[in-house]
């Protein structure tokens, strides 16, 4: 049972115009979002975060929006770049009170950007 | 960058033999994670390790095994590889994550593995 979906394989966005990447989650007791970026041959990069008692969290470009009655969560980026392209990994944690935090991930949705 | 390396970087083997992937990270994390990166399915945690000789299972260990005996290395193990364990295999590390704040992981280069 997927905990965290991302229902589009991929993507395709004009450079400049705004990419939006939406996941969807069903576990109410994850309380931390995070979206990371993969590149091929490369691990994932952090991209930005977001608690669960927020709705939105911008850092640049990435702006991350949760609505949490939905168990919803997108990140949009403006302008889009043609660094962008890449698969983009929803994940979110369960705090387990260890200190470590073993993420749940999507699998993921592949952004292109087009001249 | 994080320094964290992955060795080998690709490996071929057969079913039935025993395969070890090394993580080492120069960041002094205490917390160091073991992913697997399958078509369709993501990324899924293997094992985790919040220490020295401190690890537990995560939501697919089966067929895998851990040790840590130093901050910078994690080992992950196949003890007898099956093809079904054909993946990328990523490392992950981190601070101590809180209730109120979840710590970005850093992830190493990974690991292609395939079994033949």
């Amino acid at each position: 049972d997927q905990q965290v979906k991302q229902n589009s394989p991929s993507l395709s966005v004009q450079e400049g115009r705004i990419s939006i990447l939406n996941c969807d989650y069903t576990n109410s007791m994850f309380d931390y979002f995070l979206w990371y970026k993969k590149y091929p041959a490369e691990g994932p990069t952090f991209l930005i975060s977001i608690s669960s008692i927020k709705d939105k969290n911008e850092d640049g470009r990435f702006t991350v929006f949760l609505n949490k009655s939905a168990k919803h969560l997108s990140l949009h980026i403006v302008p889009s770049q043609p660094g962008d392209s890449a698969v983009y990994f929803c994940a979110a944690r369960m705090y387990s009170g260890g200190g470590a935090d073993g993420l749940t991930f999507g699998k993921g949705t592949h952004l292109i950007i087009q001249p | 960058d994080a320094g964290i390396t992955q060795s080998p970087r690709h490996k071929v083997t057969e079913t039935g033999t025993p395969v070890t992937l090394r993580c080492h990270q120069t960041e002094n994390h205490r917390y160091m994670y073991w992913y697997r990166q399958d078509p369709g399915h993501g990324l899924r945690l293997i094992h985790y390790s919040y220490g020295v000789k401190d690890t537990d299972k995560g939501e697919v260990s089966d067929g895998y095994s851990v040790s840590r005996s130093k901050t910078e290395d994690f080992l992950l193990t196949l003890e007898s590889a099956t093809s079904s364990q054909t993946s990328v295999y990523f490392c992950a590390i981190s601070e101590l994550a809180t209730r109120l704040a979840a710590n970005e992981q850093f992830f190493g280069p990974g690991t292609r593995l395939t079994v033949l």
